[in-house]
């Protein structure tokens, strides 16, 4: 069974803390997101990236950033925690073409104190 | 950027009757697709359209584009108490590279 795996579940951390999320996948994917969720927001992709080393800001990428020094894996670095990062972080990855749509992870629920 | 709006925001629906779920979008689109997330977990991928498609169909889902309207619908028949969930559409944009842009979903709830 195909996947994406996300390292934690549950995070909680405090403000000003470097906080580092995990994805990994198994599906030799080209791409991998990470989007964050919030309650009436939906959705909002922070980065991306299309190959090893490559990555793409998103629309909401301030106090972000990311690695990808593997293929099947791409870190979230959330470089000092604030309060207003306390969301649902959602990673995905998909093929070259994406026509087979998103593969998402199970999320982290990160909550900054 | 966000540009899916599902339509619409929340349905409650009784057990074995059909959901029906808009979604309206701005730009040109390469395709159109649906996910279902059930309560604080990831999406799971339900089906695709293509900008050159009308209709799809997958098990129990209808699909319908309208790209003179910007416009897609998602059919559930027949449904079911496992079927509660949120509902998202997302589209990927001409010029996106594969990105997808999300709507802010939309809830439905089967009544047993």
């Amino acid at each position: 069974d195909v996947k994406v795996t996300q390292s934690s579940r549950y995070l909680v951390k405090r403000t000003g803390e470097k906080v580092f999320l995990e994805c990994v996948q198994d599906m030799d994917h080209e791409n991998m997101f990470w989007y964050r969720q919030d309650p009436g927001l939906g959705l909002r992709l922070i980065y991306f990236s299309y190959d090893v080393k490559m990555k793409e800001k998103g629309d909401i990428p301030e106090g972000y950033s990311v690695s990808r020094e593997k293929k099947e894996r791409f870190s979230l670095i959330l470089e000092s925690a604030s309060t207003s990062q306390t969301s649902m972080y959602l990673c995905a990855s998909s093929s070259y073409t994406g026509l087979a749509g998103y593969t998402f992870g199970s999320g982290t629920r990160l909550t900054v104190v | 950027s966000q540009q899916g709006e599902e339509d619409p925001q929340a349905l409650s629906i009784q057990e074995g009757e059909n959901a029906t779920m808009n979604c309206s979008y701005k730009t040109s689109i390469n395709n159109l697709q649906w996910y279902r997330q059930n309560s604080g977990r990831g999406l799971v991928h339900l089906i695709l359209i293509r900008s050159n498609e009308r209709e799809k169909h997958s098990g129990r889902l209808r699909v319908t584009l309208d790209t003179s309207k910007k416009s897609s619908s998602l059919l559930i028949t027949a449904s079911r108490a496992a079927d509660t969930a949120s509902y998202f559409c997302a589209t990927d944009e001409r010029a996106g590279n594969n990105r997808l842009a999300f709507g802010k979903g939309n809830q439905v709830v089967v009544i047993p």
